[in-house]
C-alpha cells in the first residue's frame, strides 16, 4: 500500500508565485525524498531529508519534515514555467522493509507564464 | 555515464505472450528496482535487488520475475502478459542501501507497455 500521500492532487499558480505541496505518511521512516517528473519522462531526484532533520534547502526548494505529525512539505519559491511537472514524495521506512522506497500519487503543478 | 538505460521504450504484446524489459546502469549501484506507474496510482514497487544474486518482492510482484546476475543488469520478465500489466515501467538504481535507508534513486526514461 502507498505510504505517502501528496496534497493537493493538482495546483495551478502564476509564474513568480510560491508553490507548496504536502506529503503525509503512515509509519516511521529513515528518510523522505521528493522527486519531479516531467510529462512522459523518468523521475528526477530533488532532495532527501533524513528523519533527524527538520528542514533542508536546495536552491529555490525548501523541504520541511515533522516526524511527530508524519508529514513533509515542499516549497518552490519564485516559480517558473519550467517547474510545471508532477511532484512525488517517497519514504524509506525504518526497520524491516527499509529498502522499499514507497511513492505517493503525486501533485501535478502547473505554472502559468 | 549513460546512467540508467531501459529497453525497449515502447512495446505492444498480445495476452499470454512473454517478454523481458531490460535495465542496465553504469554507476556501480548496488540497489536496483522496478516500478510500474499507472494513472492515478503513482509508482508501485514490483521487485528490487540489493546486490548481485539477491532479489526480493515489492508491493505488486505477481506476474513478474527478476534476476540479478551482475551488478549492472536487472531485467524484468513478464511471464504471461495480461491487459492489467499495461503500464509504464521504470527501472531505478541507488548507491546507498546500508545507512539511513534507501538513498537517492536514479531513474531510467521508462518502458511503455501495452497488452492487448
Amino acid at each position: 500500500s502507498q505510504q505517502g500521500e501528496e496534497d493537493p492532487q493538482a495546483l495551478s499558480i502564476q509564474e513568480g508565485e510560491n508553490a507548496t505541496m504536502n506529503c503525509s505518511y503512515k509509519t516511521s521512516i529513515n528518510n523522505l525524498q521528493w522527486y519531479r517528473q516531467n510529462s512522459g519522462r523518468g523521475l528526477v531526484h530533488l532532495i532527501l531529508i533524513r528523519s533527524n532533520e527538520r528542514e533542508k534547502h536546495s536552491g529555490r526548494l525548501r523541504v520541511t519534515l515533522d516526524t511527530s505529525k508524519k508529514s513533509s512539505s515542499l516549497l518552490i519559491t519564485a516559480s517558473r514555467a519550467a517547474d510545471t511537472a508532477s511532484y512525488f514524495c517517497a519514504t524509506s521506512p525504518s526497520g524491516a522493509g527499509s529498502y522499499q522506497l514507497t511513492f505517493g500519487k503525486g501533485t501535478k503543478l502547473s505554472v502559468i507564464p | 555515464n549513460a546512467g540508467v538505460t531501459q529497453t525497449p521504450k515502447f512495446q505492444v504484446l498480445k495476452t499470454g505472450q512473454s517478454m523481458t524489459l531490460q535495465c542496465a546502469q553504469d554507476m556501480n549501484h548496488e540497489y536496483m528496482s522496478w516500478y510500474r506507474q499507472d494513472p492515478g496510482m503513482g509508482l508501485r514497487l514490483i521487485h528490487y535487488s540489493v546486490g548481485a544474486g539477491i532479489t526480493d518482492q515489492g508491493e505488486v510482484p505477481n506476474g513478474y520475475n527478476v534476476s540479478r546476475s551482475t551488478t549492472e543488469d536487472f531485467p524484468l520478465r513478464l511471464l504471461s502478459a495480461a491487459p492489467s500489466q499495461t503500464s509504464v515501467y521504470f527501472c531505478a538504481s541507488s548507491y546507498s542501501i546500508r545507512t539511513s535507508g534507501t538513498g537517492e534513486l536514479f531513474f531510467g526514461e521508462g518502458s511503455r507497455l501495452t497488452v492487448l
